[in-house]
């Protein structure tokens, strides 16, 4: 059973950085796209970047580009998400999910447990 | 990026009750929309992909169905366990998601 793990929750001041990391466990990792997706208190989800493990770079939003990260450790089968000079709207839950090789399912199917991220 | 509107923004509903949710795109997507379910402080979870196939493990009361701009989810008989949040998402670009559609008890 593949499961993708987070990191524990933070808690940053603002103009700080913080790095999220999410480990796949089981099944394949090279070959998958790891996307990034926040959602602020009460608000809906939004994509900030990905990043497939075997290729090695990364695509992020337009809107996170200035200050997103976003790398993969194949040794370790994890990703991380790196957010520089938080801002107070930063504060959210960070997920990663999965989107599989599969051409046929293009959707994330797979979600990590999400990351809560407090900054203040 | 494309816009995903869905509608409407919550509902109420009562157990056995058949509910329709809608997602529109701001551009034809062709089939490239999917369907998540996001119980209340729970990681969203796939239910519907490329618009109307169902994700394994997923009960056969959700359905989903639509072409180009116009996406419906349909749950036949809402259970217990269906009142959560939904969204859509489309795969044709870069993903976005729509606004999300809460169903809470009536």
């Amino acid at each position: 059973q593949v499961q993708l793990v987070q990191s524990g929750a933070e808690v940053k001041k603002p103009g700080s950085s913080v790095k999220v990391s999410c480990t796949a466990s089981g099944g394949t990792f090279s070959m998958n796209a790891f996307g990034w997706v926040r959602q602020a208190p009460g608000q809906g989800l939004e994509w900030m970047g990905g990043i497939i493990p075997f290729f090695g770079t990364p695509n992020y939003s337009r809107k996170f580009r200035d200050r997103v990260t976003i790398t993969a450790d194949q040794s370790t089968t994890t990703t991380f998400l790196e957010l520089k000079s938080l801002r107070s709207d930063d504060a959210a839950v960070y997920y990663c999910a999965r989107v599989p090789p599969d051409a046929d399912k293009p959707a994330f199917d797979l979600w990590g447990q999400g990351t809560l991220v407090a900054v203040s | 990026d494309i816009q995903l509107t869905q509608s409407p923004s919550s509902l109420s509903a009562s157990v056995g009750d058949r509910v329709t949710i809608t997602c529109r795109a701001s551009q034809n997507i062709k089939t490239s929309v999917n369907w998540y379910q996001q119980p209340s402080g729970k990681a969203p979870k796939l239910l519907i992909y490329s618009a109307s196939s169902l994700e394994s493990g997923v009960p056969s009361r959700f359905s989903g169905s639509g072409v180009g701009t116009d996406f419906t989810l349909t749950i036949r008989s809402l259970q217990p366990e269906d009142f959560a949040t939904y969204f859509c998402q489309q795969s044709f670009g870069v993903p976005t998601f729509g606004g999300g559609t809460t169903v809470e008890m009536k």
